[in-house]
């Protein structure tokens, strides 16, 4: 099976810098992937991360450690519509994303 | 145009009775999802569905089936709703089962409520 675990809350004052992590196991690994949802929204998606190393998209970088079975969120310049769920998803032997529960990041003035 | 797209947004019933929400996208993609978002936000897969095979998830009741007339469509029956059953549920699409960039194309999600 697969299992993820993430933190449940992140606050952060708007322009600042956070990290969400995630760790993850799982019988079989392709990718880790990271979704963001607003509330009363679906998830959409952010980046994706098949081998070790960090991606760049914009404010927003994904890590992934594979040995580790680790990865991160890293969100810079945050701004108030920042404040979301966000999610990590590893998608293991079966290519199914399955999904952690989400971190609520709360985005302060 | 939407990508994926589900009817209804909101459904409101009683226990006891079947229902069902349908599913289309228009990306062209081979592979159809079903998630189950409870009030924790904590999001399940039910079901994977391509032109070759269904994957079900072994804790999902049999109540629920997946339907797909055709490749751009999953639709989703419940039967015998109960108020367990009361969720936001997420139909999704990605290119091709063995999908290499992770991403999923939600729909805007069908809200249920069991009374």
């Amino acid at each position: 099976g697969q299992s993820l675990e993430q933190p449940s809350e992140v606050t952060a004052v708007e322009g600042a810098i956070v990290q969400i992590n995630c760790t993850y196991q799982t019988s079989g690994f392709y990718g880790l992937s990271w979704y963001q949802q607003h509330d009363g929204g679906a998830p959409t998606f952010l980046s994706y991360n098949a081998l070790d190393g960090l991606e760049e998209t914009g404010r927003f970088s994904s890590f992934l450690s594979r040995s580790d079975s680790y990865g991160y969120l890293l969100l810079q310049e945050l701004q108030m519509k920042d404040s979301a769920s966000y999610f990590c998803a590893v998608s293991g032997g079966s290519y199914i994303p399955t999904f952690g529960r989400g971190t609520s990041l709360i985005v302060h003035p | 145009d939407t990508a994926v797209s589900q009817t209804p947004k909101y459904l409101v019933t009683q226990m006891g009775n079947d229902k069902s929400i349908k599913c289309e996208q228009n990306l062209g993609h081979d592979t159809m999802y079903w998630y189950k978002q409870d009030s924790k936000k904590f999001l399940k897969i039910m079901f994977s569905y391509n032109n070759k095979e269904l994957i079900i998830n072994e804790t999902v009741p049999n109540r629920f089936s997946p339907k797909s007339p055709d490749k751009a469509h999953l639709n989703l029956h419940i039967n015998s709703l109960e108020l367990g059953d009361s969720a936001v549920y997420f139909c999704a699409s990605s290119p091709y089962s063995g999908t290499n960039t992770g991403e999923l194309f939600f729909g805007e999600g069908s809200r249920l409520t069991v009374l």
